[in-house]
């Protein structure tokens, strides 16, 4: 089983700043076969990113994804009150499939 | 609009059966392949069970010969049949359509999207 593991667990910013998610992988992800989700307080996940940076109708282009082999990381430019959530990365290298335990992006 | 609405979550006790149901509309479920996550509460997520359009299905370690994925074509539904229930299992479940990565083999590999907006499950005596 691939383990991720996200870090920070929680990211404390302001609106406006920038965001940098990381998602490690113990295994490689095999053709950058990892997404990105979204999600707010009392709603279910919505994808963001999958292929490790192609972004889903619908996402922001202030998202931006990138990484290969183990590491992975998910980008937001400038925050908006919105984007306050938690993040959570996906494989779909191998099954079983599997989640990061999430990042929270808290307001400072 | 693809749209998925779970039901049937609740309390149940150790040992106990549930069946979940989701509901689709704006696309077939029998052209599709779907699946389950769930999440404890306060938890991270966690894949569940899968079918493919062709009627295979697939399952964590944690749920085989417990859990069951079907679907109703005619119902345009998807179900979960959750025996022998533990607290462990106690979780949102979410349904949510599996988008697949290239030709799905035995090796099941995409992302979730859309999802439900999930339905609880209390597993307690």
């Amino acid at each position: 089983e691939i383990v991720l593991t996200q870090s920070p667990g929680t990211l404390s910013l302001s609106p406006g700043e920038r965001a940098t998610l990381s998602c490690r992988a113990s295994q490689s992800v095999t053709n950058a076969y990892l997404a990105w989700y979204q999600q707010r307080p009392g709603q279910a996940p919505r994808l963001l990113i999958y292929g490790a940076s192609y972004r889903v109708t619908g996402t922001p282009d202030r998202f931006s994804g990138s990484g290969s082999g183990t590491d992975f990381t998910l980008t937001i430019s400038r925050l908006e009150p919105e984007d306050f959530a938690v993040y959570y990365c996906q494989q779909y290298s191998r099954s079983p499939l599997t989640f990061g335990q999430g990042t929270k992006v808290e307001i400072k | 609009e693809m749209r998925l609405v779970e039901s049937g979550g609740g309390l149940v006790q150790p040992g106990g059966s549930l069946t979940l149901s989701c509901a689709v509309s704006g696309f077939t479920v029998s052209d599709n392949y779907l699946t389950w996550v769930r999440q404890p509460p306060g938890k991270g997520l966690e894949w569940v069970s899968l079918i493919y359009s062709g009627g295979s299905t697939f399952y964590a370690d944690s749920v085989k010969g417990r859990f069951t994925i079907s679907r109703d074509n005619s119902m345009n539904t998807l179900y979960l049949q959750m025996n022998n229930l533990r607290p462990e299992d106690t979780a949102v479940y979410y349904c949510a359509s599996f988008a697949p990565a290239g030709l799905q083999t035995t090796n099941p590999q995409g992302w979730f999207d859309p999802w439900g907006q999930g339905t609880l499950v209390t597993v307690s005596s």
